[in-house]
């Protein structure tokens, strides 16, 4: 059991381009979870996967957001025209499947949007 | 609504000394709640959980917190810091809904002084 991994670890890109994060959850983890984590700030829910379906999304995910997990593995999140405040550290956490099961968390993608 | 709310977003305590990190939640259903740890530039680690069990949870590194109904609260304590304690700790209760996110409060940031 290797933990979450994401990928990049950094990203800085220009306003207006668009970006894809990568996460692999521990293996067979059902639950796959995104959250955005501004500096000062907690983590905040984004969005959620049980296997491949996309069940639940936060009101902070505008349209210029979306996120896959084809077959139920690995997941991406993709944000389309970026603006300065998309900046932020980006964190992907997986879990079994009960509500009592931990989330555990990825070292997060941080990004920096001129 | 969950929400949860960290009184005091920087502490100091001596090496040696108890650390108390407060923790307030609000939850519509009976709560569960976590304690994570953020190092610097790394995800987030779980510290503990409290899922409806024993009030009083242990959990790594020496910490541990009780559950007080009553007054609403998680705190989490520590007899005796360490250098290595020193972070950012974030308290979260989940919605137990499908998604089961988690709703983190803002952190508090940790000092040890030698």
């Amino acid at each position: 059991d290797t933990g979450v991994s994401q990928d990049p670890r950094h990203k800085i890109t220009k306003r207006g381009q668009n970006v894809t994060f990568r996460c692999d959850p521990i293996s067979e983890h059902n639950r796959l979870y995104w959250y955005r984590q501004t500096l000062g700030q907690g983590p905040e829910f984004l969005t959620y996967f049980q296997n491949e379906a996309q069940l639940e999304k936060s009101r902070l995910l505008s349209d210029r957001f979306s996120a896959e997990r084809p077959k139920g593995s690995f997941s991406t999140l993709e944000i389309q025209r970026t603006e300065q405040g998309d900046s932020a550290m980006y964190l992907c956490a997986s879990s079994l499947d009960w509500v009592t099961d931990t989330q555990y968390f990825g070292p997060g993608t941080r990004l920096t949007v001129l | 609504a969950q929400s949860v709310t960290q009184l005091g977003s920087h502490v100091s305590v001596s090496e040696g000394a108890l650390v108390l990190l407060r923790c307030n939640y609000s939850s519509s259903v009976p709560p569960y709640l976590f304690w994570y740890v953020q190092y610097p530039n790394q995800g987030l680690q779980l510290l503990l959980k409290y899922t409806s069990a024993a009030t009083l949870v242990k959990g790594i590194n020496g910490f541990e917190a009780e559950f007080k109904k009553s007054e609403t609260s998680f705190h989490l304590t520590k007899p005796s810091a360490h250098m290595s304690d020193a972070a950012e700790y974030f308290c979260a209760v989940s919605d137990q809904t499908g998604a089961n996110n988690l709703f983190f409060g803002t952190g508090t940031r940790l000092t040890v002084i030698p």
